[in-house]
């Protein structure tokens, strides 16, 4: 099942604006990470938000989390064309005893226009 | 380097058989995960073994199998009996409970 909805499905920046993807999870979480994919590739690891944590930074990346809302955002600052990419929101749950597991939003493409 | 090695690239497979995905990792991780993942959607849990000898069924496990009986490795088979296999595989390796999951490159299935 898929946890999260992401939104928007879609966006075109230019270079040097801020991107903001929004991402919802229906169930209690131990964490939510942000992923980025290429076209056609593996996914690469952004950054991670702890349940009890409401704000995290790395470089131009931002992360918001509200459990109350049970929703997160990530914000890319001085956007490049380099990010132009597939971003995904994905919760690690505890999917039985001691065992976990990621479940994935539907992901935003993001297009950076240079 | 550490890392999730992922083979073949890509794969082709006729209908009534069964193929077998690689996947190996040399980061010491004890938990492993196959995603499926369709075109323009995000990645749906196949398979997840947290512990050699170990695995669970995820939420689309019909048609797949896998075995762990050593902590590097966690081949995927795709089965007869999944009725529509083509899709863009991926496997991840993670450790702890606050650490981001690496990712192997992807093997991309096709049925002819």
């Amino acid at each position: 099942s898929q946890q999260g909805e992401e939104d928007p499905q879609a966006l075109s920046i230019q270079e040097g604006e801020n991107a903001t993807m929004n991402c919802s999870y229906k169930t209690s979480i131990n964490n939510l990470q942000w992923y980025r994919q290429n076209s056609g590739r593996g996914l690469v690891h952004l950054i991670l938000i702890r349940s009890n944590e409401r704000e995290k930074h790395s470089g131009r990346l931002r992360v918001t989390l509200d459990t109350s809302k049970k929703s997160s955002s990530l914000l890319i600052t001085a956007s490049r064309a380099a990010d132009t990419a597939s971003y995904f929101c994905a919760t690690e749950t505890e999917v039985r005893l001691g065992r976990r597991a990621l479940t994935f939003g539907s992901g935003t493409r993001l297009q950076v226009q240079p | 380097d550490g890392g999730i090695t992922q083979s073949p690239k890509y794969l082709f497979r006729k209908e009534g058989q069964n193929v077998t995905l690689s996947c190996e990792q040399n980061l010491n991780h004890d938990a492993m995960y196959w995603y499926r993942q369709d075109p323009g959607q995000g990645l749906r849990l196949i398979y997840y073994s947290q512990i050699v000898n170990d695995f669970q069924k995820g939420d689309i496990a019909e048609g797949y199998s896998v075995s762990r009986e050593k902590k590097e490795s966690f081949p995927l088979t795709v089965t007869s009996a999944q009725k529509n296999p083509t899709a863009f595989y991926l496997c991840a390796s993670s450790y702890g409970t606050f650490n981001g999951y690496t990712f192997g490159s992807g093997t991309r299935l096709t049925v002819v």
